[in-house]
């Protein structure tokens, strides 16, 4: 069965930064695109950005252009987001996608998913 | 960017009911690269549909995909106990990739 587990949210304060994880296993890591999507607290869901299987191609929603930064690891199957100048507005769970045709386009659906890292930006 | 608007906001349904859920696009979603997923409370998003009709593996024949360009509809053929949830639609056509607002159907 495929999983996906993030790590690395938590409490900072504006302006900071954290970087998530995702450790993905039972599936060929290197064959798939993967992506970021979050929710704010109580709100619907907002793709962030997506990588390439290959990590040369990266997208971002216009929001967290310039400040979050998405890379993986092939040789180690997993997935980060850098997120630095942190807002309030960052504040939400974010999961850990994996798209759903190998070798397929870096935009793409999603056919699983982590169970989410909380990040809360406030002072 | 694509818009996706999803309607009605709640549905109001009882077991047994069926349910239709709709997702319109500000433009062409081409290649009908249009995804359906559900939610429920604590847990992460479900696939359930992609290429705005082919069932995700192991998702029940009682949810169906339809449509095409603009307007997309979900449908549960009789809503099981299990199926109160929240329900988005998001288009993969290109980036940024975007959701539907969510529609919730609830208990009546």
């Amino acid at each position: 069965e495929v999983q996906l587990l993030e790590s690395g949210g938590g409490l900072v304060q504006p302006g900071g930064s954290l970087r998530l994880s995702c450790a993905a296993s039972q599936f060929t890591f290197s064959s798939y695109a993967m992506g970021w999507v979050r929710q704010a607290p109580g709100k619907g869901l907002q793709w962030v950005s997506s990588l390439s299987n290959s990590g040369y191609s990266t997208y971002y929603t216009e929001s967290v252009k310039g400040r979050f930064t998405i890379s993986r690891d092939n040789s180690k199957n997993t997935l980060y987001l850098q997120m630095n100048s942190l807002r309030a507005e960052d504040t939400a769970v974010y999961y850990c996608a994996k798209s759903g045709i190998a070798f397929g386009g870096t935009i793409n659906y999603f056919d699983c998913w982590g169970q989410g890292t909380l990040v809360t930006v406030s002072s | 960017e694509i818009v996706l608007t999803q309607s009605p906001g709640t549905l109001s349904l009882s077991p047994g009911e069926r349910g239709t859920l709709s997702c319109r696009a500000s433009q062409s979603v081409s290649s009908n690269y249009l995804a359906w997923y559900q939610q429920k409370p604590g847990q992460a998003p479900r696939l359930l549909i992609y290429g705005a009709s082919s069932r995700a593996p192991g998702i029940p024949d009682r949810f169906s995909g339809s449509g095409s360009g603009t307007d997309f509809t979900l449908t549960i053929s009789r809503l099981e106990p299990e199926d109160f949830a929240v329900y988005y639609c998001q288009q993969y056509v290109s980036s940024p990739a975007t959701f539907g607002q969510g529609t919730k159907v609830e208990i009546k």
